[in-house]
C-alpha cells in the first residue's frame, strides 16, 4: 500500500545535537512538506518542496534545515540553533491535480532533555 | 502571514448530539479542506470544498464553503466515541500550501 512514513516514532536529543527526523512516501507526490504541531496551535510549515533538489522556507524554518536528493525522501534536521525543538513534526506529500489533499505521516515527537 | 480563527478550540458532548465548528479568515481561499487527528497520528483528509456556497457531505459529516470565500463550516450529526479527535480546517494558498486553523478538540461523554 502506498503512503508516507516516519521515522522514529518518539527521538530524545540533548540540548545542542542536531537530530534528523526521517520522512518517505512512496507516493510518487511530487511536493513534500513539513510542518510543527505544539500543544493548543494549528500546524505551521517550516519548509516545503516541490521538486527534487528545490525546496523553500516555510513561516518558521528558522534552526531548520532540509534536502530532497530523491523524490521519496525529505528528511528535517533540527539544529542546535532551533531554540525550542520540543514538539510534534508532520510530513505530508501532495500531488498534481489534487488541489490542497496532503497525505500525512503518523508523526515524529522530539523531546530534547 | 495568512490565519485562520477556528472555534470553538474544545466541545465535550454526549454521544449522540450533534456537532458544529466553524472556520473564518480575513483572506479569501478557493479552497477549504477539514481535516482530522486522532491522538498521536497525522491528521487524515475528512471533506474538500472547492466553490463558494458549496455543500458536500461525507457520512455523517457536512462541510460547506462560504459564499464569502472566507469562512467554512463544519457539521457532524449523531456523533459517536470514534468521533473524538481533533478538528482542523485549512486554506489553500499560494502553490498547494496549506495555512491551518488552531483545531478544535471533541470529546465525547459516553
Amino acid at each position: 500500500d502506498g503512503g508516507i512514513t516516519q521515522s522514529p516514532k518518539y527521538l530524545f536529543r540533548k540540548e545542542g545535537q542536531n537530530v534528523t527526523l526521517s520522512c518517505e512516501q512512496n507516493l510518487n507526490h511530487d511536493a513534500m512538506y513539513w510542518y510543527r504541531q505544539d500543544p493548543g496551535q494549528g500546524l505551521r510549515l517550516i519548509y516545503y518542496s516541490q521538486i527534487v533538489n528545490d525546496f523553500q522556507k516555510g513561516d518558521i524554518a528558522e534552526g531548520y534545515s532540509v534536502s530532497r536528493e530523491k523524490k521519496e525522501s525529505f528528511p528535517l534536521t533540527v539544529t542546535s540553533a532551533q531554540k525550542n525543538p520540543t514538539a510534534f513534526y508532520l510530513c505530508a506529500s501532495s500531488g498534481t491535480g489534487s488541489i490542497g489533499m496532503y497525505t500525512f505521516g503518523s508523526g515524529t515527537r522530539l523531546t530534547v532533555v | 502571514g495568512q490565519q485562520l480563527n477556528q472555534s470553538p478550540q474544545s466541545m465535550f458532548i454526549q454521544e449522540g448530539e450533534d456537532v458544529s465548528m466553524n472556520c473564518t479568515s480575513s483572506s479569501i481561499f478557493n479552497t477549504w479542506l477539514w481535516y482530522k487527528q486522532d491522538p498521536g497520528e497525522g491528521p487524515v483528509l475528512l471533506i474538500a470544498l472547492y466553490k463558494a456556497g458549496e455543500l458536500t457531505s461525507n457520512g455523517r459529516l457536512t462541510a460547506q464553503f462560504g459564499i464569502t470565500r472566507k469562512d467554512s463550516f463544519l457539521n457532524i450529526s449523531a456523533s459517536i466515541p470514534s468521533d473524538v479527535g481533533i478538528y482542523f480546517c485549512a486554506g489553500v494558498y499560494g502553490a498547494q500550501k496549506l495555512v491551518f486553523g488552531q483545531g478544535t478538540r471533541l470529546t465525547i461523554n459516553p
